[in-house]
């Protein structure tokens, strides 16, 4: 199955700075590639998420690399706020065929943002 | 919007008991997925379903089974509950096909004494 690494595991930076969450995969058929945002008491949200015939996917303060040669992507936010402040997980789904897919999650990155 | 609700956000039962766990999600999704999140081991895939009356065993599906009578509705159940099942449970739902986005409840904590 599908082995997703999640780096860092807690990542605090200062307000306005920029901060980078890196995952690695290893299932070279992967091709979906989700983040997810989870706020305290509050389950994952979607954030963004790339597919794999695209290197790089923008929204607004937030955007997501891949390298598939690799097998990494990354998540950037640029001029982080205190309400960046969450847990971030990134995710990749077993195998690229079949109706129906399951996610492997990385183990989260926990991220500060001080005013 | 999708919404998916959990019926209960807190949940205290005793060991040995056997206990469900409701998932409802209003957006005519075809798969639902119930997972289970613990510090430091991110979120592990119990079991989900890709249609009414189908179920497919995720990553740790011991000790527990799952129901889904309909369409919007995807019931976990702890046949008889152990302290080690203490954890944060999370469901959600996604549209059939590839590369659908999943979306999350807010979660069940539950507490086995």
């Amino acid at each position: 199955g599908e082995n997703v690494e999640q780096h860092p595991s807690t990542l605090s930076v200062q307000e306005g700075d920029s901060a980078v969450i890196k995952c690695t995969y290893s299932d070279s058929a992967s091709n979906y590639f989700p983040w997810y945002k989870q706020e305290l008491g509050k389950g994952p949200q979607l954030i963004i998420d790339i597919r794999s015939n695209v290197g790089e996917k923008k929204d607004q303060r937030i955007a997501v690399t891949l390298n598939k040669t690799a097998k990494h992507f990354s998540l950037h936010i640029t001029e982080t706020q205190p309400e960046d402040s969450a847990v971030y997980f990134c995710a990749a789904p077993e195998g690229s065929g079949g109706s129906n897919y399951k996610l492997t999650f990385g183990k989260g990155t926990l991220l500060t943002v001080n005013p | 919007d999708v919404k998916v609700t959990q019926s209960s956000r807190y949940l205290v039962k005793r060991t040995g008991e056997k206990v469900f766990l409701e998932c409802v999600q209003d957006m005519d999704h075809e798969n639902m997925f119930w997972y289970r999140q613990d510090p430091g081991l991110g979120l592990r895939l119990i079991y989900f379903s890709y249609d009414v009356k189908m179920k497919e065993k995720g990553d740790i599906p011991e000790g527990y089974s799952v129901s889904r009578e309909k369409k919007e509705r995807f019931s976990l159940i702890l046949e008889s509950a152990s302290t080690n099942q203490t954890s944060m449970y999370l469901c959600a739902s996604s549209l059939a096909g590839w590369v659908q986005p999943q979306h999350f409840g807010d979660g069940t904590r539950l507490s086995i004494l």
